[in-house]
C-alpha cells in the first residue's frame, strides 16, 4: 500500500530564512509519480511540482527546490529566502502507475512565515 | 485557460435540503474528481470520472451524488446531509499520461459547506 509521511506538523521561519519541508513516501510499485501542492488560506490546492519515479534529478524553480531521493523514498521541498507570501499548507503527495490509483496525500506541513 | 472553477463559493444548508455543487474545467481533461477536506486535514477523495464514466466511488455515502453531464461539467448533488458533512469540496482535473490513468490534479478554488 501507498503511503505519505509528512513528518512536520508545523514549521514557522523568519523572513528570508530557507526551510526544508519533509516527505518521505512508501509504494510496493516501481513506477510512480510524486508531487507537491500549496495551500494558501485562500483554499485552493495549487499544483508545484511533479516527479516521476525514473527523474531523480533535483529542480529549481525560482526560489523553490526540490531534493528527489530513491535510496531514502524522500522528496524534500527547499524554500529559499522564505517571503510572507509563502505562509501556506504545503502537501506532497503520491500516485501509484498501476491503474486506477489516484492521489495519496501526506498530512500536510503548515508553513508560517514571519516578517 | 488553466483553471478549474467552482460554484458556489459558500453554501449554507440545512440537513432537508437539496443542493447541488458545480464544477468546470476547459482544459480539455477527461479525468475529474471530488474531494472532501476537513479544516487541518489533507483533501480526501470521494469520486474520480475518467472519460465522464464514474470509475472509483471511495465508499461516499448516497447522500452524495455525482454527475457528469460532459466532458467539461462535474456536479456533486447533495441531499439530506448532516452537520459533520460540513467541509470544503474540491474538484480536480488531470489528463491521463500515456499509459496511466492519471496525472497531475488541477484543483479548483473549492466550495465551502456549512450543514446547520
Amino acid at each position: 500500500a501507498q503511503k505519505v509521511t509528512q513528518a512536520q506538523t508545523e514549521i514557522s521561519v523568519v523572513e528570508k530564512e530557507d526551510v526544508t519541508l519533509d516527505c518521505v513516501y512508501e509504494t510496493r510499485d516501481t513506477t510512480y509519480y510524486l508531487f507537491w501542492y500549496k495551500q494558501p488560506p485562500s483554499g485552493e490546492l495549487v499544483f508545484l511540482i511533479r516527479r516521476n519515479s525514473f527523474d531523480e534529478q533535483n529542480e529549481i524553480s525560482g526560489r523553490y527546490s526540490w531534493n528527489f531521493q530513491k535510496s531514502t523514498s524522500s522528496f524534500n521541498f527547499t524554500i529559499t529566502a522564505s517571503q510572507v507570501v509563502d505562509s501556506a499548507v504545503y502537501f506532497c503527495a503520491l500516485s501509484e502507475d498501476s491503474g486506477n490509483t489516484p492521489l495519496v496525500f501526506g498530512k500536510g506541513t503548515r508553513l508560517s512565515v514571519i516578517a | 485557460d488553466t483553471e478549474v472553477t467552482q460554484t458556489p463559493k459558500h453554501l449554507v444548508m440545512g440537513m432537508t435540503n437539496k443542493k447541488s455543487l458545480k464544477c468546470e474545467q476547459h482544459m480539455g481533461h477527461r479525468a475529474m474528481y471530488w474531494y472532501k477536506q476537513k479544516a487541518k486535514k489533507p483533501p480526501e477523495l470521494m469520486f474520480v470520472y475518467s472519460y465522464e464514466k464514474l470509475s472509483i466511488n471511495e465508499s461516499v455515502p448516497s447522500r452524495f451524488s455525482p454527475e457528469c453531464p460532459n466532458s467539461s461539467l462535474l456536479n456533486l448533488h447533495l441531499h439530506a446531509l448532516q452537520p459533520e458533512d460540513s467541509a470544503l469540496y474540491l474538484c480536480a482535473s488531470s489528463q491521463p499520461l500515456a499509459g496511466t490513468t492519471y496525472n497531475e490534479q488541477f484543483f479548483g478554488p473549492g466550495t465551502r459547506l456549512t450543514v446547520l
